[in-house]
């Protein structure tokens, strides 16, 4: 089993749904959870840190998390063509940073 | 505030050559990260330093790699001899005091191995 598994896509969400991306995690020890951004050609930015079980707002997006179940995830409110992108989960282990693979996510107008 | 320099953008060399990146990091960031993402795949960590010493160098291959991080600022990745298998996306990432985890990338450089 992969330390961080994400279905790699592509989801195909119409403009203004919601967009549910979703991760999970081998090792319950995993520390701390962070959701990246990446544009085709360009670096992951950072957009989400989550570290306890629940839900956290930042404007459109929500990333809730549930250790029990070791899963993670990103919901995206009001989707845009701008929001098409591959997003990493990224999970924090024994000091070490681990990435998926993303998931492409496009946003249909 | 700027954010992480590297350079070059894109490399070609003839396999058997040599080849480095340089990076600067975020002013006053004091945790950097050589990172390799190939096509399709995750980031996967090749070092990191706090400050000039690495604290994780675990999965550079360290026959061909090199990383340097002299006064604790910038840094220098180099490979020696390039193999085909290492054309990918050298990305640099640098983290705050305090909040290491938190990773702001560099543009990375695209590198062709020919």
């Amino acid at each position: 089993q992969k330390e961080v598994e994400q279905n790699s896509g592509p989801l195909s969400v119409p403009e203004g749904a919601i967009a549910s991306l979703n991760c999970t995690y081998s090792d319950r020890v995993s520390q701390s959870f962070f959701w990246y951004r990446q544009y085709s050609g360009k670096s992951p930015e950072l957009i989400m840190s989550i570290y306890s079980n629940g839900d956290k707002e930042d404007g459109r997006f929500t990333a809730q998390l549930n250790k029990a179940s070791q899963y993670v995830s990103l919901l995206i409110r009001d989707s845009q063509p701008s929001d098409s992108a591959t997003y990493l989960c990224a999970v924090l282990r024994d000091d070490k940073i681990i990435f998926g693979k993303g998931t492409r996510l496009h946003i249909l107008p | 505030e700027a954010g992480v320099v590297q350079s070059p953008r894109y490399k070609i060399i003839e396999k058997k050559q040599p080849v480095a990146f340089w990076c600067n990091p975020i002013s006053g960031h004091n945790t950097l990260y050589w990172y390799l993402q190939n096509l399709g795949q995750g980031p996967e960590l090749l070092i990191r330093y706090e400050n000039e010493e690495a604290v994780d160098d675990s999965q550079l291959p360290k026959d061909r790699f090199s990383a340097e991080r002299l006064k604790g600022v910038d840094s220098t990745l180099k490979i020696q001899p390039a193999e085909l298998g290492d054309s990918a996306v050298y990305l640099c990432a640098s983290s705050p005091p305090g909040r290491w985890y938190e990773q702001y990338f560099g543009p990375g450089t695209r590198l062709t191995v020919t």
